[in-house]
């Protein structure tokens, strides 16, 4: 069964600075898909950004970019210019490729912006 | 542009009751997933659905079942409800093989007291 990790239960970055969140996931599938969420404190579920397996290439939308190691099954997520607004719960997530499989999370990281 | 909508946004129940949950997905969106998410947890995958079939099933317990319509909107019933069942229920859509990722609904909050 596949797993996702998070090692950082919460992470703090002064505004307008850079932080990345860790996340490390375990499969024997070769085509998958991992996506990162972000969870304000209205729990509203947000996707921010996703990454094919079978893609070399990281993700970038604005701000944010990936760091995708596929031989070391890590994702890292590179938040640039941090701001207020980005503070939230952050979950890493897995989901084989094909069909309508659920989503496996990792336990989350809480993304602290200090002003 | 539409949203997954889910309703109610929040319920209260007592132990033992039953409770159904709907979730509308967005236009043109096939698959339908149900997640829960206790305070404080990641949220769990329960069951999915495509084309009006189970598709995926996760950690969903046997008291619960779910369906979904020809209209494409799902319902999860959940009976003999236990205060552990407490938790924000979220319905996520996706269109044909889920390649653009999911799009969550806002979710049902169900309090068992």
């Amino acid at each position: 069964a596949q797993t996702v990790t998070q090692s950082q239960p919460e992470m703090s970055v002064q505004e307008a600075e850079t932080v990345t969140l860790s996340c490390t996931y375990d499969t024997s599938e070769s085509d998958y898909y991992l996506f990162w969420y972000k969870q304000p404190p209205s729990r509203q579920m947000i996707l921010v950004i996703r990454q094919e397996a079978y893609k070399q290439q990281n993700a970038t939308e604005n701000r944010f970019s990936v760091n995708f190691q596929k031989a070391a099954k890590s994702f890292s997520l590179k938040i640039s210019d941090s701001q207020l607004g980005d503070a939230a719960m952050y979950f890493c997530a897995y989901r084989r490729g094909g069909g309508a499989d659920g989503l496996t999370f990792g336990k989350g990281t809480h993304l602290i912006i200090q002003p | 542009a539409a949203g997954v909508i889910q309703s109610p946004r929040h319920l209260i129940k007592e132990k033992r009751e039953t409770a159904t949950l709907k979730c509308y997905p967005i236009p043109r969106h096939d698959t339908v997933y149900w997640y829960q998410q206790g305070p404080g947890q990641d949220p769990q995958f329960l069951i999915s659905f495509y084309e009006k079939m189970q598709s995926d099933k996760g950690s969903i317990p046997d008291r619960f079942s779910a369906q979904q319509f020809s209209d494409y909107h799902s319902e999860l019933n959940m009976s003999s409800l236990e205060l552990g069942d407490s938790a924000l229920y979220f319905c996520a859509s996706s269109p044909p093989r889920g390649l653009d990722g999911y799009t969550f609904g806002s979710g049902t909050r169900l309090t068992v007291v």
